[in-house]
């Protein structure tokens, strides 16, 4: 079974500056999806960014993107010019494409703070 | 505007009760899910349906029923036999099973409490 790990449980950083959040998963298949979710305090889970293993170049969407390491199964999030409003719980998740076992398995959660 | 819609926000039930959370979405998707969410936890799968009138176990079924009679509802039945379930639950939906890099789309949970 896959398992993704988010190392840090909580991380800060000031507003406009730039913080990365880290993931790694265990995997032995080659060809799968990740995803960075976002959960602010709202509770409802945002997609924030995608990537395709078979994809080399990394996913950008405006001020986040990712550091896709596939050999070293690596999936950072790096956040750009921070802003209050990124304050929330981000879930890395891992989905595989191989198979029938579509399912999303998520690591527990960075929690970041934006200090102004 | 198109989503899905939880309800109710908060639940509370007494030990020994079953309990429904209603789960709607006016997406047009074929697959739907279900998650529990714990403090210091990611999400984890409860069940999920591909397609109307079909649904599968999830890594984390015991102590829970689902039902999908209808394509844009699929409530979730936590029943006595569930010993801990206090937590926070997410309904979820997606284009369809198959659709591996689409997003899930959320609701905005419910979070349910045992008196």
């Amino acid at each position: 079974a896959q398992t993704v790990t988010q190392s840090q449980p909580e991380m800060s950083v000031q507003e406009a500056e730039t913080v990365t959040l880290s993931c790694t998963y265990d995997t032995s298949e080659s060809d799968y999806y990740l995803f960075w979710y976002k959960q602010p305090p709202s509770r409802q889970m945002i997609l924030v960014i995608r990537q395709e293993a078979y994809k080399q170049q990394n996913a950008t969407e405006n001020r986040f993107s990712v550091n896709f390491q596939k050999a070293a199964k690596s999936f950072s999030l790096k956040i750009s010019d921070s802003q209050l409003g990124d304050a929330a719980m981000y879930f890395c998740a891992y989905r595989s494409a191989e198979g029938s076992n579509y399912k999303l398995t998520f690591g527990k959660g960075t929690l970041l703070t934006v200090n102004p | 505007d198109g989503g899905i819609t939880q309800s109710p926000k908060y639940l509370f039930r007494k030990e020994g009760q079953n309990v429904t959370l209603s789960c709607e979405q006016n997406l047009n998707h074929d697959a739907m899910y279900w998650y529990r969410q714990d403090p210091g936890q990611g999400l984890r799968l409860i069940y999920y349906s591909q397609i109307v009138n079909d649904f599968q176990k999830g890594d984390i079924a015991e102590g829970y029923s689902v039902s999908r009679e209808k394509k844009e509802s699929f409530p979730l039945t936590v029943t006595s036999a569930q010993k801990n379930p206090t937590a926070f639950y997410l309904c979820a939906s997606s284009i369809n099973w198959g659709a591996l890099n689409q997003p899930q789309h959320f609701g905005d949970g419910t979070r349910l409490s045992i008196l």
